[in-house]
């Protein structure tokens, strides 16, 4: 199936410092990107949804100011966590949905980034 | 809204035991449905999906059926593997368009013994 690399896969980071996520789709173009946070025994929760070129579309309660995501090409999605707090460590994962795909399209998802905030 | 109500884990079962996992749902309109699979330090990987009324996905041993009169979608495989060990996920796709997202269950739990 289709390749999304998510990177880094485990970052630690000082409070109040900022961190960036990549996700990148190697061998699809993806119209559609897809930021998830994972808890410890829960669900994903959907963060935000991104569109290339255009801006970010966050679920509520998801402070868009604090999470940034750019979704700048057809491969590229980033996810900045600005001044991190250890109550934001926590799993990330991204997925994409192909520019081919249809109503159903599959998601390919990325391996996660672990962020943990001291 | 949407949801999706998975069975409460962990499961445990022996090698070659038969497997089960419930999943509900409730949907406006006609979802898609899917069950991902998260083997341990790996990604979420799509194990399945169904798209409409009375379809049947199945993929490496498992199953499972879009049951519209029950709204179920429930996984099974008759003889499970050690390597079938790994937290499964039921989803939906709500929405519409570009932003059709998935509402995910809470995820169930697998360990099978040798």
């Amino acid at each position: 199936g289709a390749v999304v690399s998510q990177h880094p896969s485990r970052v630690i980071c000082k409070s109040g410092t900022s961190v960036k996520i990549e996700c990148r789709s190697l061998d699809f173009q993806a119209t559609t990107m897809f930021w998830y946070r994972q808890f410890p025994k829960k669900s994903l929760m959907l963060m935000a949804t991104s569109n290339e070129g255009s801006k970010a579309t966050y679920e509520q309660g998801v402070e868009k100011d604090k999470f940034l995501i750019n979704h700048a090409s057809l491969t590229l999605s980033t996810l900045t966590v600005t001044s991190a707090h250890p109550e934001d460590s926590s799993f990330y994962i991204c997925s994409a949905r192909g520019v081919l795909a249809g109503v159903s399209g599959e998601l390919f998802f990325g391996e996660g980034s672990r962020l943990t905030v001291l | 809204g949407d949801s999706v109500t998975q069975m409460e884990g962990p499961v445990t079962l022996s090698e070659e035991a038969f497997l089960t996992i419930n999943c509900t749902y409730t949907a406006t309109g006609y979802p898609s449905l899917f069950w991902y699979v998260q083997y341990p330090g790996e990604g979420l990987q799509l194990l399945l999906k169904a798209t409409k009324a009375d379809d049947k996905g199945s993929n490496k041993g498992f199953e499972a059926t879009y049951r519209k009169e029950t709204t179920s979608f429930h996984l099974e495989k008759g003889s499970v593997q050690v390597s079938d060990s790994a937290v499964y996920f039921c989803a939906l796709s709500g929405g519409a368009g570009n932003n059709r997202k998935l509402i995910w269950g809470l995820g169930t739990s697998l360990a099978v013994n040798p």
